[in-house]
């Protein structure tokens, strides 16, 4: 089975200024990454997806990840960061159940902004 | 495209009691996923769905979780006779494939309190 380890369970940072909010993962195999936000009292939203191709992806609300197969990471950043911002962040694998796949999240690391 | 939508978004029952959610995925999608969020984790994968066929279940916690999709539409997932740790938030999430790559797109979660 694979697994997906958020080093960081909480983020503190200040408005406008960079962050970097850390995913490692464990396969043997093709790996499918994701990123989900979600905020206070709602679901999942989905931020970006590595699938194949470019290891550099860009996904909305101006995040940004980027695949290292050797180090076996998906490191989520944004260079300039908002109040809005303030949420849950989980990085998560896509891997076959059965017939179908389902995802596998980390524990999730929480991003607060300040003024 | 309305989204995924779950209700009711919150319940409150005595221990003892049975429950039931809905979710009624996008509309064409076929796939639809049910998973469990604790407070401090990730969400969990409980079972998933092609069209009205249950392809998997093991992961459901106990026998007093059952998951059913009569008519490949909507799917209600019930708990019987809860228990104080079945207090989570219960995702539903649905794609239009099954593949790893295929986007799962979320409901905003029912939340249940069980006293």
């Amino acid at each position: 089975a694979q697994s997906v380890t958020q080093l960081d369970s909480q983020v503190p940072v200040f408005e406008e200024a960079p962050v970097e909010l850390r995913c490692n993962y464990s396969s043997s195999v093709s790996v499918y990454l994701f990123w989900y936000v979600q905020y206070p009292n709602q679901g999942l939203q989905l931020l970006l997806k590595y699938l194949s191709g470019s290891t550099l992806v860009k996904g909305i609300n101006g995040f940004e990840a980027e695949f290292n197969k050797s180090q076996t990471s998906f490191h989520l950043r944004k260079p300039s960061v908002h109040i809005s911002d303030t949420a849950e962040y989980f990085c998560a694998v896509s891997e076959r159940t059965g017939t179908a796949s389902k995802l596998t999240f980390g524990t999730g690391t929480r991003l607060q902004v300040t003024l | 495209d309305t989204g995924v939508s779950q209700n009711p978004r919150h319940k409150i029952t005595k221990r003892g009691q049975n429950v039931t959610f809905r979710c009624d995925p996008i509309s064409e999608h076929n796939r639809l996923y049910w998973y469990r969020q604790t407070l401090g984790q990730g969400p969990e994968f409980l079972t998933y769905f092609q069209n009205e066929a249950q392809l998997e279940k093991s992961r459901l916690l106990s026998d007093r979780f059952s998951a059913e999709r009569p008519k490949g539409s909507f799917s209600t997932l019930e708990i019987q006779r809860t228990e104080q740790g079945d207090s989570a938030m219960y995702l539903c999430a649905s794609s239009v494939g099954s593949g790893r790559r295929n986007e799962q797109y979320f409901g905003p979660g029912t939340r249940l309190t069980v006293t």
